[in-house]
């Protein structure tokens, strides 16, 4: 069993709906991250939160919104997404987004269909 | 910049036989570490084994290990006595230890099928 939790595991959602994507770890890591996977690709960075504070914005389109409630909890907002946002949705968390020594573990991922 | 390389795309091993994935490393950081990652079908990010760039001895875990050579800047992952199990996406990835905020670069992943 991994140690990050992320619901849904399977999305399939319109164009116009909203929906987010939710992330816990309760490892006492100060830093979390979204990635963004296509099939035999590896991962794209999104976003970094440290200490409960976006560090890292990849330039990412509006339409995905991140939020991160509390230390443990980290979510991902969606709205009016495109095809191509279809994808394999990664959190990760790790000790400290400044100490590159320590690995990011990741959760099981939200697999996302746009329609 | 830094850049990793895995240079096969797809391997194939028999079931029971040791097998070793390629990853070259670039990189102007003095202090930086080495990651391995085990992704199956089902799309988690398995973290395997970490190798650190002053670390003198090769990392191991289990049936895991990394042939680090500096100056080569390789970080082969080994695979002794494969299993069914391990056939997955395997990613090398590295970062700088005290800069750039967390940002894993990985290489492209090579595709590993165990034959029985």
């Amino acid at each position: 069993d991994t140690e990050v939790t992320q619901t849904p595991k399977h999305l399939v959602m319109g164009m116009t709906n909203k929906k987010s994507l939710k992330c816990e770890q309760h490892m006492g890591h100060r830093a979390m991250y979204w990635y963004k996977q296509k099939a035999k690709k590896p991962p794209e960075l999104m976003f970094v939160y440290s200490y409960e504070k976006l560090s890292i914005n990849e330039s990412v389109p509006s339409r995905f919104s991140p939020e991160c409630p509390n230390s443990s909890l980290l979510n991902l907002h969606l709205h009016a997404l495109q095809p191509e946002d279809s994808a394999l949705y990664l959190c990760a968390s790790s000790q400290d987004a400044g100490q590159g020594a320590q690995p990011q573990h990741f959760g099981d991922g939200t697999r996302l269909s746009i329609l | 910049a830094q850049k990793i390389t895995q240079t096969q795309p797809g391997m194939f091993v028999q079931e029971k036989e040791a097998v070793t994935l390629d990853c070259t490393y670039d990189t102007s950081d003095q202090s930086y570490g080495l990651f391995w990652y085990k992704q199956p079908s089902s799309g988690e990010m398995i973290f395997l084994i970490y190798q650190g760039s002053y670390d003198e001895q090769n990392a191991t875990e289990g049936r895991y290990s990394l042939n680090f050579q500096k100056a080569r800047k390789s970080a082969n992952l080994v695979i002794s006595a494969s299993q069914l199990g391990d056939s997955a996406m395997y990613f090398c990835a590295m970062r700088a230890v005290y800069n750039q905020g967390g940002k894993l670069i990985f290489g492209q992943g090579t595709e590993l099928s165990v034959k029985p």
